[in-house]
């Protein structure tokens, strides 16, 4: 079994401030771990992914995210916002063979203030 | 979105009657899936398919049916939709079982009157 639990629903940062969006997760094997974003009326896009090669992994946009074992957790993070950042990010654990066992979390909508 | 496409973007229909959405793909991918997006529970998994007429069930499938005659075309159908399948339904392939990085279409925004 696995799940992930985005600790936020709504985040809300001042442009050039630094992001972090909250996910952890739980599962019975070794996961592959990812960050999509979906901005208004789009698909989602991959920021990321995890998958055991190193535990800090960059993204596009500036994005990154730290695999923490210990933690079971995985929080995106940006420096520095931009208003392009503004969306929806979701948190997704593969912890067994096959995207059919994809789980996504239930989202996070930044928010970014002028 | 380049390489997958979904139709209708949108569409209102009344309780009841049949509804058919398609995606369409130019990636030649093998694996497509469908999926459903409602506040509070992120994406649900409903079918998904792994080749040609190869389907199986996803988390939450009651109610849906899919067909694949083609590998660029995977076809969502809810033979009497209800007004709990008012959703956002988003189509997304992926290259391989173990590829793990799906691509999303723009999403088909169907309203159950």
């Amino acid at each position: 079994a696995q799940s992930v639990t985005q600790l936020d629903s709504h985040v809300s940062v001042s442009e050039g401030t630094p992001v972090l969006l909250r996910c952890n997760y739980s599962s019975s094997y070794s996961p592959s771990l990812f960050w999509y974003v979906q901005h208004p009326n789009k698909g989602l896009q991959l920021l990321l992914k995890y998958t055991s090669a190193a535990t800090l992994v960059k993204g596009i946009n500036g994005f990154e995210a730290e695999f923490k074992k210990s933690e079971t957790s995985f929080h995106l993070t940006k420096p520095s916002a931009h208003m392009s950042d503004a969306a929806e990010y979701f948190c997704v654990v593969s912890g067994s063979f096959g995207n059919e066992k994809l789980t996504f979390g239930t989202g996070t909508r930044l928010t970014i203030i002028p | 979105d380049a390489g997958i496409t979904q139709s209708p973007r949108h569409k209102v229909t009344e309780t009841g009657t049949p509804v058919t959405l398609r995606c369409h793909q130019t990636e030649n991918h093998r694996y497509m899936y469908w999926y459903r997006q409602d506040p509070g529970h992120g994406l649900r998994l409903i079918h998904y398919s792994y080749g040609v007429k190869d389907t199986d069930k996803g988390e939450v499938s009651d109610g849906y049916s899919v067909s694949r005659s083609k590998t660029e075309d995977f076809l969502l159908t809810l033979e009497s939709a209800t007004s709990s399948q008012t959703s956002v339904y988003f189509c997304a392939i992926s290259g391989g079982q173990l590829d793990n990085v799906l691509t999303f279409g723009a999403g088909s925004r169907l309203t159950v009157l």
